[in-house]
């Protein structure tokens, strides 16, 4: 069974802060690995995912994230936080049969000004 | 190209009434997810299809069905809802054949399900 852990559940950054948003992850087979993002009354958009090949993956909007296996963990970061990055993210992971995802519990974002 | 789209976005039923959802995949795309957004147990995987056929499924009750269509769009039907049917429910499509995956998903911007 797979299983996603993300640390807090509400973070508060001030704008131009580092953004840090971790993630751990419990699989009994090699994982696929996922940061998305909603919107309020929005989907959920694709930030990055790690499947196997460079263990820094760079996403969209700026963010990236580090696989570190020894850590089961797959941490998400910004450099510098943008009012418009106020959303919350979800770590998710698959095996590498099938599209069924198990999400963490969600991280809200607010940036202050 | 088109993202992929949901109707309804917002319905609300009553106890005991099914609702019928649908879900239309980005073009090219053969696979369909469906997931529960509650508040709280989160997101939670309900099942995909590809090519008309089921090929994973989540554990939730026989209440819960799915069905998908030649032209890759797809139903969810929830029969004798609950209260805590009450939900936002996401469609993801993707592409991949039968025997691969292309790890990427795209998701709809849901259907908001009130159950009263």
């Amino acid at each position: 069974a797979q299983s996603v852990t993300q640390l807090g559940s509400h973070v508060s950054v001030s704008e131009g802060a580092l953004v840090l948003l971790r993630c751990n992850y419990s699989s009994s087979v090699p994982p696929y690995l996922f940061w998305y993002v909603q919107y309020p009354n929005q989907g959920l958009q694709l930030l990055l995912k790690y499947t196997s090949a460079a263990t820094l993956v760079k996403g969209i909007n700026g963010f990236e994230a580090e696989f570190k296996k020894s850590e089961t963990s797959f941490h998400l970061t910004k450099p510098s936080a943008h009012m418009s990055d106020a959303a919350e993210y979800f770590c998710a992971v698959s095996g590498p049969a099938g599209n069924k995802l198990t999400f963490g519990g969600g991280t809200r974002v607010l940036v202050k000004p | 190209k088109a993202g992929v789209t949901q109707t309804p976005r917002y319905l609300i039923k009553t106890r005991g009434q099914q609702v019928t959802l649908s879900c239309s995949p980005i073009s090219g795309h053969r696979s369909v997810s469906w997931y529960q957004q509650t508040p709280g147990q989160g997101l939670q995987f309900l099942f995909e299809y590809f090519s008309e056929t089921q090929r994973n499924k989540g554990n939730f009750p026989g209440r819960f069905s799915g069905r998908q269509f030649s032209n890759s769009r797809s139903e969810m039907n929830v029969s004798t809802l609950e209260l805590g049917d009450s939900a936002l429910y996401l469609c993801a499509s993707s592409s991949g054949t039968s025997g691969s995956y292309s790890y990427e998903q795209y998701f709809g911007p849901g259907t908001r399900l009130t159950v009263t």
